[in-house]
């Protein structure tokens, strides 16, 4: 059965890094035919898609954050991360980890993390 | 990339069906079959209900559908049920290579 948990600080301080982990348990990171992803949510707002991850370090992000968004995976610990710059009280949500299913172009999250509040303040 | 436009709310009564919108552009639903929905309950993680437009994973249930005509793309509840109260939210491969959601529709099972 496969799980995803995240991990990491419930309060970052403003223009800090946010920085999650999200671990793999039950499946390996390193498989062909998907890849790993990171998606928040604002207290009471949408889902809005931060970024994917392939095993092989293959990234995309999204274009509204990606000046200051990087994921990583370290196959090693069968995780991946998330590291958020510069943040604001706007980036203060539930930040879910999630892997997809399906074929190309691996954009359907079926698997996810229970998600982690973070809350961004001076 | 904007989101996706949602209706903020629809309603139906028990066993009745009701349809949920998505309305994008050209460069996200129009352009491609990879449309999916989510189902949202309170305080869960969203759950995979239908992609590639029409599909349903493995265990969901065959009263939920779904279709895509031009730049929209729909969820159909048949058989309402109180369990499908919960928050909806549409998604779609973007011409940018990325992924785009809705703003989300909050279904009441009268």
């Amino acid at each position: 059965q496969l799980q995803l948990q995240e991990s990491g600080p419930g309060l970052v301080k403003t223009s800090e890094t946010l920085s999650l982990t999200c671990n793999v348990f039950g499946g390996s990171i390193s498989g062909n035919n998907y890849y790993w992803g990171w998606i928040r949510q604002p207290p009471g707002k949408g889902l809005e898609w931060i970024g994917n991850i392939y095993y092989s370090g293959s990234t995309y992000y999204s274009p509204s954050l990606k000046s200051r968004v990087t994921i990583s995976v370290d196959t090693s610990k069968n995780q991946f991360s998330l590291k958020l710059s510069s943040v604001t009280a706007a980036d203060t949500a539930v930040y879910y980890c999630a892997k997809t299913v399906g074929q190309w172009p691996f954009v359907y999250f079926q698997h996810w993390g229970q998600g982690t509040l973070v809350t961004v303040s001076s | 990339q904007s989101a996706l436009t949602q209706p903020a709310s629809v309603s139906g009564s028990p066993g009745q069906s009701i349809t949920i919108s998505c309305t994008g552009t050209s460069s996200d639903i129009g352009g491609y079959n990879y449309v999916s929905w989510y189902q949202q309950h309170p305080g869960k993680a969203p759950k995979l209900m239908i992609y590639d437009v029409s599909n349903r994973p493995s265990g969901v249930s065959n009263r939920f559908s779904g279709s895509k005509s031009g730049n929209t793309a729909s969820l159909t509840i048949s058989g309402l049920q109180a369990e499908d109260e919960a928050e909806y939210y549409c998604s779609s491969y973007t011409s940018s290579s990325t992924v785009v959601f809705g703003g989300g529709t909050k279904l009441t099972v009268l």
